[in-house]
């Protein structure tokens, strides 16, 4: 199956630090989803975008959809210890069609 | 409250057994899937079903088998026949609508093979 670019693969930063990831996709995509997930448990919805330019906010973090539609990024506002784990970026092209994941983004927050 | 549940947690089998991941959800949800995630990697999927009594095959379906005879369960079996099953299994559910299909997922199953 497709697999979308997600960029970082890691990052390392210091706690209070803002942090942004992306995905990209050679395909337009009518639904974007952010996921984070912590070691050994399953991927958590954090922020679902189903707009072109759409902008959304879930405490810290922030989404945005592309307005290319094929585009998503994610931003972290003043990071904390508990920011750490893996995000990943979710898409489908339609509604009805598989999602399509990226790889991860490995977040390590320094207190 | 609601959500998905798979168990067991952790599990163990020996080379040449079947085993059976149990996946259960009471959100109400039409469509269900199974994916394996392997160390640093991202999330493939192995099946999905749309409906009861209905599934197909997602990207690496070879070594696998699914039944969907309640809408609330979805078990997965990984046969004898998988070469590598070991892995972190896991299962996810939406809700159809006309418009998305926000996928949610389960805590997951990390299966073992010695």
């Amino acid at each position: 199956g497709q697999q979308l670019n997600q960029s970082p693969q890691s990052m390392f930063i210091q706690e209070g630090e803002d942090v942004s990831m992306n995905c990209t996709s050679s395909s337009i995509f009518n639904t974007w989803l952010w996921y984070k997930q912590d070691p050994g448990e399953g991927p958590v919805l954090l922020i679902a975008l189903y707009k072109a330019g759409e902008l959304t906010s879930n405490g810290r973090l922030t989404a945005q959809f592309g307005i290319t539609r094929k585009d998503s990024f994610l931003n972290i506002s003043a990071s904390i210890p508990s920011d750490v784990g893996i995000y990943f970026c979710a898409g489908s092209e339609t509604s009805g069609s598989r999602l399509t994941f990226g790889e991860g983004t490995q977040l390590t927050v320094n207190p | 409250d609601g959500g998905i549940t798979q168990s067991p947690k952790y599990l163990f089998r020996k080379e040449g057994q079947n085993v059976t991941l149990s996946c259960e959800q009471n959100l109400n949800h039409d469509a269900m899937y199974w994916y394996r995630q392997d160390p640093g990697q991202g999330l493939r999927l192995i099946y999905y079903s749309q409906i009861v009594n209905d599934f197909q095959k997602g990207d690496i379906a070879e070594g696998y088998s699914v039944s969907r005879e309640k809408k609330e369960s979805f078990p997965l079996t990984v046969t004898s026949a998988q070469k590598n099953p070991t892995a972190f299994y896991l299962c996810a559910s939406s809700l159809r609508t006309g418009y998305t299909d926000t996928q949610y997922f389960g805590p997951g199953t990390r299966l073992t093979v010695l």
